[in-house]
């Protein structure tokens, strides 16, 4: 069965650094997501990525955070300058479209520690 | 008021028992509405999505009530294996986010 895969499943990082995280959706997906869980709270909406551009953003993906497709297969999330706050769990996420009752399929999501 | 709101619980039940999750949503807009399973530390996984008329998948039947803005999942015939926290998942129009509850969690007992 296809999946979502992600790359680390957890990294550490120490504040202020530069931190990579990186997705390969599903090979014949369209639309790309990242979403963040912080410990204990409920998962949230950053990002969703479709023709090589941003379509929608959350007020929590401010300038510190950017995504990529720098190929064909890899979808990624930076966060320029990490803040304890960024710490959470990172899911990517894609789908066959965004029309309604079209299923996201989740990775496993990396997990980002902040120190 | 919360985009979706959910009981957190815990749900402690027996196995074999019937379980009940209700979900309200504020935004009027939302036209798609799903509910995910989440295991401890684990991603979502789609467990049914609720359409208008209700619909049954199994042990599980979910119903929409647009005009209450009100989501229910039932669980009949708990097993262990259905311990984890479900979700509940609204998307408003033609917008691809979707946006989570903060989930009800489920722990089946012998």
């Amino acid at each position: 069965e296809p999946e979502v895969t992600q790359t680390p499943s957890h990294q550490v990082t120490q504040m202020g650094q530069e931190v990579i995280l990186r997705c390969v959706p599903i090979s014949n997906h369209l639309y790309f997501y990242w979403y963040r869980q912080i410990l204990g709270q409920k998962v949230e909406f950053l990002v969703s990525f479709y023709n090589n551009e941003i379509s929608e953003k959350s007020e929590i993906f401010d300038d510190q955070f950017s995504v990529e497709r720098p190929d064909g297969s890899n979808f990624t999330l930076k966060i320029r300058s990490t803040k304890l706050e960024d710490s959470a769990m990172y899911f990517c996420a894609s789908s066959e479209a965004h029309t309604t009752n079209t299923e996201a399929f989740f990775g496993q999501g990396t997990r980002l520690t902040v120190v | 008021r919360k985009e979706v709101e959910q009981d957190p619980g815990p749900f402690n039940v027996p196995e074999g028992a019937t379980v009940a999750f209700n979900c309200t949503y504020s935004n009027s807009a939302s036209q798609s509405f799903f509910w995910y399973r989440q295991d401890c530390r684990k991603e979502p996984k789609l467990l049914m999505s609720v359409y208008s008329s209700g619909n049954e998948d199994g042990r599980f039947t979910a119903q929409l009530n647009r005009a209450s803005q009100y989501i229910s999942l039932l669980i009949r015939d708990s097993k262990l294996s259905d311990s984890a926290t479900y979700l509940c998942v609204v998307k408003a129009g033609t917008a691809s986010k979707l946006t989570f509850g903060t989930g009800t969690r489920l722990q089946v007992t012998l």
